[in-house]
């Protein structure tokens, strides 16, 4: 089952514009991770976000986590067409017997136009 | 570093047909992960290896699905009898999974056709 939710599905931007996208989850995690897919390739991980954290930037990437709404959002900025792809979000929890379980949502589709 | 290598990176099958992929991943990486990703969804897992046993197969469809990693480092996705909703990119990742290194590292995918 998915656990995560994006939100839009889909996005069209301007080159340079800022790009956000959101997800909620339902059930508590130990953190929470981003992943980017270009078309027919494989998932590049992005930045992951623990449970105990609000926010955290890496480059032109802003995620926030709220663990009181189950939510988290992702924001690029200045954005560029190489930034063309599926974002996922997938929450990270452990599960008896050493389980680490990835669960992604349906992502949300990010076109940049040049 | 060598990324998660995948094979074969495409493979049509008619129904009833069975088919295997193959992964390699990341040197040193104890837990391995296959997932299953349809078109227009995200991935979801199907198995997690930890070494050479199985963590937690329990989205796994064990009636056509089976999956190995002997000696702790390749492993290999069976599906016999294939079916028409198994048509779907087939995905295999890697990770230390120690604390502060839970990032999993997820080679190109096998695009399976099931017709």
């Amino acid at each position: 089952s998915q656990q995560g939710e994006e939100d839009p599905q889909a996005l069209s931007i301007q080159e340079g514009e800022n790009a956000t996208m959101n997800c909620s989850y339902k059930t508590s995690i130990n953190n929470l991770q981003w992943y980017r897919q270009n078309s027919g390739r494989g998932l590049v991980h992005l930045i992951l976000i623990r449970s105990n954290e609000r926010e955290k930037h890496s480059g032109r990437l802003r995620v926030t986590l709220d663990t009181s709404k189950k939510s988290s959002s992702l924001l690029i900025t200045a954005s560029r067409a190489a930034d063309t792809a599926s974002y996922f979000c997938a929450t990270a929890s452990y599960s008896g017997a050493g389980s680490y379980q990835l669960t992604f949502g349906k992502g949300t589709k990010l076109s940049v136009i040049p | 570093e060598a990324g998660v290598a995948q094979s074969p990176r495409y493979k049509i099958i008619e129904k009833r047909q069975s088919v295997a992929f193959w992964c390699n991943p990341i040197s040193g990486h104890a837990t391995l992960y296959w997932y299953q990703q349809i078109l227009g969804q995200g991935p979801k897992l199907l198995i997690q290896f930890q070494n050479n046993g199985v963590v937690d197969d329990s989205q796994l469809p064990k009636d056509r699905f089976s999956a190995e990693r002997l000696k702790g480092v390749d492993s290999t996705l069976k599906i016999q009898p294939a079916k028409l909703e198994d048509s779907a990119v087939y995905l295999c990742a890697s990770s230390l999974l120690r604390a502060g290194q839970e990032t999993q590292y997820f080679g190109p995918g096998t695009r399976l056709l099931v017709l």
